[in-house]
């Protein structure tokens, strides 16, 4: 299976604290995105990071790839309750650009 | 403005039954996709299409056909449904990338849960 896997599973922290999730995946990839889904919702794009990048920020979140280790991390800072949703990372294979490899995700709970 | 809606929002059948569900997006996109979604949240690729034609197929079973009347909607009927097949299907697009070597999101609809009883 080509699809990538986010760590932890849940996270569970108070407002104020920094949420750090990590992702990882298996092919060579063009890109890696970030999306969020609030229960009972659809996925909602929050950041992209090319292959050649190694960080990216973008308002209170942090990405960083290292394609050596086929991993990313996405970090929140500063929490808020309003965060509290799952985050899952896509991986956009090199050669496939349309497709998006998405894993299970990690369920972030931000306690207030 | 809803980018990418589509209908129904939830579905209750029962096993046999054949169903659709309906995707149109506004965006202008390209490429559209379809992904269940199942009970431990695993999101996964079922097919891809550009500009009406099907590019990926992943090894779904043929009772699910997707149709795309022309490149702002993408359909997808399911025949014979089984238990196995509730889940949260959800429909995407993105541009063609094609266009936009520098990477494309995906915007997505709001799902559908499938409950087959």
């Amino acid at each position: 299976s080509q699809q990538g896997e986010e760590d932890p599973q849940a996270l569970s922290i108070q407002e104020g604290e920094n949420a750090t999730m990590n992702c990882s995946y298996k092919t060579s990839i063009n890109n890696l995105q970030w999306y969020r889904q609030n229960s009972g919702r659809g996925l909602v794009h929050l950041i992209l990071i090319r292959s050649n990048e190694r960080e990216k920020h973008s308002g209170r979140l942090r990405v960083t790839l290292d394609t050596s280790k086929k991993s990313s991390s996405l970090l929140i800072t500063a929490s808020r309750a309003a965060d509290t949703a799952s985050y899952f990372c896509a991986s956009v294979p090199l050669y496939n650009f349309n497709k998006f490899y998405f894993g299970s995700g990690t369920k972030l709970n931000v306690k207030p | 403005d809803t980018a990418v809606s589509q209908t129904p929002k939830y579905l209750v059948t029962q096993m046999g039954n054949d169903k659709s569900i309906k995707c149109e997006q506004n965006l202008g996109h390209d490429t559209m996709y379809w992904y269940k979604q199942d009970s431990k949240k695993f999101l996964k690729i079922m097919f891809s299409y550009n500009n009406k034609e099907l590019i990926i197929n992943e090894t779904v079973p043929n009772r699910f056909s997707p149709k795309s009347p022309d490149k702002a909607h993408l359909n997808l009927h399911i025949n014979s449904l089984e238990l196995g097949d509730s889940a949260v299907y959800f429909c995407a697009s993105s541009q063609d990338l094609g266009a936009s070597l520098s990477g494309t999101e995906a915007f997505f609809g709001q799902g559908t849960r499938l409950t087959v009883v």
